[in-house]
């Protein structure tokens, strides 16, 4: 079955160390987005890819990074430097033109103690 | 960057109508619209392509004003299934750039 897998689905880290998110996809779609949401809050964006090798920061980009070596993946990571890192965080796919829907992944809840 | 969304919250009686807004301050390509259940991912209901196009799936509907930078989700005869938090997404240019609103929780109760 095609869709956009993320592990896990809960995450547990200590202040002070860096994590990384998975977000696989098998949908052939040459846009991937990474996504943080607060609770009662929206979906913020953190970044965005559009092809490999190749991606943009969003709106709250600071204390992240990520990756884009092929096509199915963008994993983020999430830096001691983001001070307040505990959120939902959600992963997006789509085909590389604008009027095409955004399939999400499941979602990975981020804790940080 | 993001859209605005208004109202809310908003709390119905099945069979009760229910209209949400999304307003953009910059010119618009797109707009998305998507609902989500608690802890769940968003799932998508529609598009709305710039040229103040209509679209509807049985009794959700929408509209697009470009000139306005609007879009609104007419939910009719509300269902319990329709409880969950809406976001519209939109898009300023082929970017691929999308941006959420904060979302309007929408409760129907029997």
């Amino acid at each position: 079955d095609g869709g956009i897998t993320q592990s896990p689905k809960y995450l547990f880290r200590k202040e002070g160390q860096n994590v990384t998110l998975s977000c696989e996809q098998n949908l052939n779609h040459d846009a991937m987005y990474w996504y943080r949401q607060d609770p009662g809050q929206g979906l913020r964006l953190i970044y965005y890819s559009q092809i490999v090798n190749d991606f943009q920061k969003g709106d709250i980009a600071e204390g992240y990074s990520v990756s884009r070596e092929k096509k199915e993946s963008f994993p983020l990571t999430v830096t001691s430097a983001q001070k307040n890192p505990t959120a939902f965080y959600l992963c997006a796919s789509r085909l590389a033109v604008s009027y095409n829907e955004q399939f999400f992944g499941p979602g990975t809840r981020l804790t940080v103690l | 960057q993001q859209p605005v969304q208004s109202p809310q919250a908003v709390i119905l009686r099945e069979g009760e109508d229910a209209v949400i807004n999304c307003s953009s301050s910059k010119a618009l390509y797109s707009v998305h619209w998507y609902r989500q259940k608690h802890g769940e991912a968003p799932v998508f209901l529609m598009i709305l392509l710039k040229g103040g196009e209509q679209k509807g799936h049985e009794k959700i509907s929408a509209s697009f004003n470009e000139k306005k930078q609007q879009s609104s989700l007419y939910l009719t005869a509300s269902q319990l299934s329709y409880s969950g938090t809406y976001f519209c997404g939109t898009e300023g240019g082929n970017n691929n750039d999308m941006r959420f609103g904060a979302g309007t929780r929408l409760t129907v109760k029997p």
